[in-house]
This record gives structure tokens, sequence and C-alpha cells, in this order.
């Protein structure tokens, strides 16, 4: 299985911060790497595909970069609604073996 | 708007058959692959495995030998049947939509753009 490992595990900021969490693949990955936002008792939100493409209705703050095996989250300057969890997904595999890195909990400073 | 919905039996005894239904409402299930994902306790995100195509299935090999996922009868609806639970089963159960966009000379890059919020279940006697 394709491992995905995140950093940091969790991150402090404040509203209006420039934050970046890291996502790195254990191989090749391309570019076949998502994103996702979850907060507590909600439906998970796909962010970021392709590992650049915003996804519909997400603001432009959020952006996404990288191929191969490392690759970030970038959000350009933080809002109250964007502290929540953070996850990476691989959808390199084939035959599919849909992998997520363990969570990145971003939190207020 | 389209939204879906868990649903089945929050605690399930060891050893028993754990079965959950998710509800798709606003809009067809036609040219999606319909998902189920997990998230144990303090632990990362687990896919399951996905139904497609009104039948065809593809499964998490390390679950393979006790999942079956399918399309019910409604047409509006799939669900997630995993037999033989234990204690580490326990977890929130997410479905989800899978969409996806050519890339032009690989698989195609497949994403899960719609979920549920989902059931926790609990496996315990």
């Amino acid at each position: 299985d394709i491992q995905m490992t995140q950093s940091p595990s969790s991150l402090s900021a404040s509203v209006g911060d420039r934050v970046t969490i890291t996502c790195r693949a254990s191989q090749n990955i391309r570019n076949y790497l998502n994103w996702y936002q979850h907060k507590p008792g909600k439906a998970p939100k796909l962010l970021i595909y392709a590992a650049s493409s915003l996804q519909g209705g997400v603001p432009s703050r959020f952006s996404g970069s990288g191929s191969g095996t490392d690759f970030t989250l970038s959000i350009s300057s933080l809002q109250p609604e964007d502290f929540a969890t953070y996850y990476c997904q691989q959808s390199y595999s084939t035959p599919p073996m849909y992998t997520f890195g363990q969570g990145t909990k971003l939190e207020i400073k | 708007q389209v939204q879906l919905q868990e649903s089945g039996p929050g605690l399930v005894k060891p050893s028993e058959t754990l079965s959950l239904t998710c509800t798709v409402s606003g809009d067809s299930m036609h040219s999606y692959h319909w998902s189920w994902i997990r998230q144990p306790p303090e632990k990362g995100l687990e896919w399951i495995g996905y139904v497609y195509n009104g039948g065809s299935t593809n499964y998490n090999p390390s679950l393979t030998s006790r999942v079956s996922i399918s399309v019910g009868t409604s047409n509006n609806q799939f669900s997630l049947r995993l037999t033989s639970v234990t204690a580490a089963d326990t977890a929130v159960y997410y479905c989800a939509r899978g969409s996806w966009v050519s890339s032009g000379w690989y698989v195609p890059h497949f994403y899960f753009d719609l979920w549920g919020q989902g059931a926790l279940v609990t496996v315990s006697s």
C-alpha cells in the first residue's frame, strides 16, 4: 500500500496567518493527491483534487501544490471557519486502494 | 442539492454483521462511484470500498473477505455489510460519492466530492 504521512499532526495559528500543511507519499504518485477539510460532526469537504485543482465553491485562499512524493496545502489568510482537521488522500493505486494521511488538526492560537 | 445520509444500528455485537445504508437525495446515482469510508476513534480515515455501474465493486484488500457493498433496489440507496465484526470495527462510518476527471495518460483522478455526516457504530456485547 502507498502510505501517506502528513506534517505537522497539529498546528496552532491565528486568524490572518498563512499556513502550510505537508503530505508525503511513500512512493511516486504523480499528482494523484486530494485534500479534504473535516469539522467535528460534519461531512468532510473536498478542497483540492489532482494536487492543485480547486474544487468548485472552495475559497481561493486555499491552494495545493506538489508532484511525485511531496505535496502542500496552503491557506493564504486564515479565517475563523478554517479551523478544522485536514486530510490528504492518494488515488494513484491501481487496482484502487485509496489511502489517507493521518490528518492535521488546525487550531486557533 | 445532493445529500448523503447514513442510517443503521449504532450498536452491533461481536461476531455479528454490521449493516448500514446510505440514502442519496437530489441526484441520480448513475455515473458515480459510491464508497464507504470509516474512521476508528482517534485514528485516520480508511477506505472500505465502492460500488459502481449498478453493481460492480472494488474493496480494500484488508477487508475484502468480510465486506460487501451493494446498490439498493430503490436505486437511490447503497449499503454496506461487514461480517464477523470485532471491537476493531468500532468507527464512524461515512458514505461518499466518488467522481473523477481524466488525467490524459494514466487512470483518471478520482476523488470523494460529497460525503455524509457519518454514523457511529460501536461493536460491543
